[in-house]
């Protein structure tokens, strides 16, 4: 069974903090990875995505990708109340499925 | 404001009742996904439509029927559904024909559907 796996929480984090989010996969041949955000009672919105090994950084926002170890992390630098959310990780894989994980509820303490 | 908007936002039905669920993209995409959303339990992809053809179908109950008429506008359509049937139902789409790209999604605001 191909999963996504991530931290349900909350993680709680200090307004200005680092947050740190990860999520691990089980396809190997999995191609694209993404990160979606999810306020309560609202859609998800894409917040990145990464396909190559190594750092991508966006604004505030750092994604992560180590296909060895088969995980991905996002990194959310001077944390905001406004990113408490629920953090959804999910994987395109090599038969071009696309699978989310459960999501990680992250709050921003201010 | 999304460019993926669904109709309707709420709907309540009874077990053999026939409606439909509306979904438009403004974005110009090449793909559209149906997404069910249930409490405690991941997003689930249910069909795929890329350049109007269905691609993909995970294993959803005959209950459910997509239609994709054209490149900006996919139904759900629903007959005869159960209780557990009663989610938040996902529209996306994306950029990248199925297959090609990264296919990052867009996705509107779905539809809060409860089945008596």
């Amino acid at each position: 069974q191909k999963e996504v796996e991530q931290n349900s929480g909350p993680l709680s984090v200090p307004e200005g903090a680092i947050a740190s989010l990860n999520c691990t996969y089980s396809d190997r041949g999995s191609q694209s990875f993404f990160w979606y955000r999810q306020y309560s009672g609202k859609s998800p919105e894409l917040i990145m995505f990464i396909y190559s090994n190594g750092d991508k950084e966006d604004g505030r926002f750092t994604a992560q990708l180590n296909k060895a170890s088969q995980y991905v992390s996002l990194l959310i630098r001077d944390s905001q109340p406004s990113d408490s959310a629920t953090c959804l990780c999910a994987v395109k894989e090599r038969d071009d499925k696309i699978i989310f994980g459960k999501g990680t509820r992250l709050h921003i303490l201010p | 404001e999304t460019g993926v908007t669904q109709t309707p936002r709420h709907l309540v039905m009874g077990m053999t009742n026939k409606k439909s669920l509306k979904c438009e993209q403004h974005l110009g995409h090449n793909a559209m996904y149906w997404y069910k959303q249930s409490a405690k339990k991941p997003l689930e992809l249910m069909f795929v439509y890329s350049l109007e053809e269905r691609v993909e179908n995970n294993s959803v109950p005959s209950r459910f029927s997509p239609e994709c008429p054209n490149s900006s506008h996919l139904f759900l359509h629903l007959h005869t559904l159960q209780p557990e049937d009663s989610a938040l139902y996902l529209c996306a789409s994306s950029q990248d024909p199925w297959g090609s790209g990264s296919n990052e999604q867009f996705f509107g605001p779905g539809t809060r559907l409860t089945v008596l």
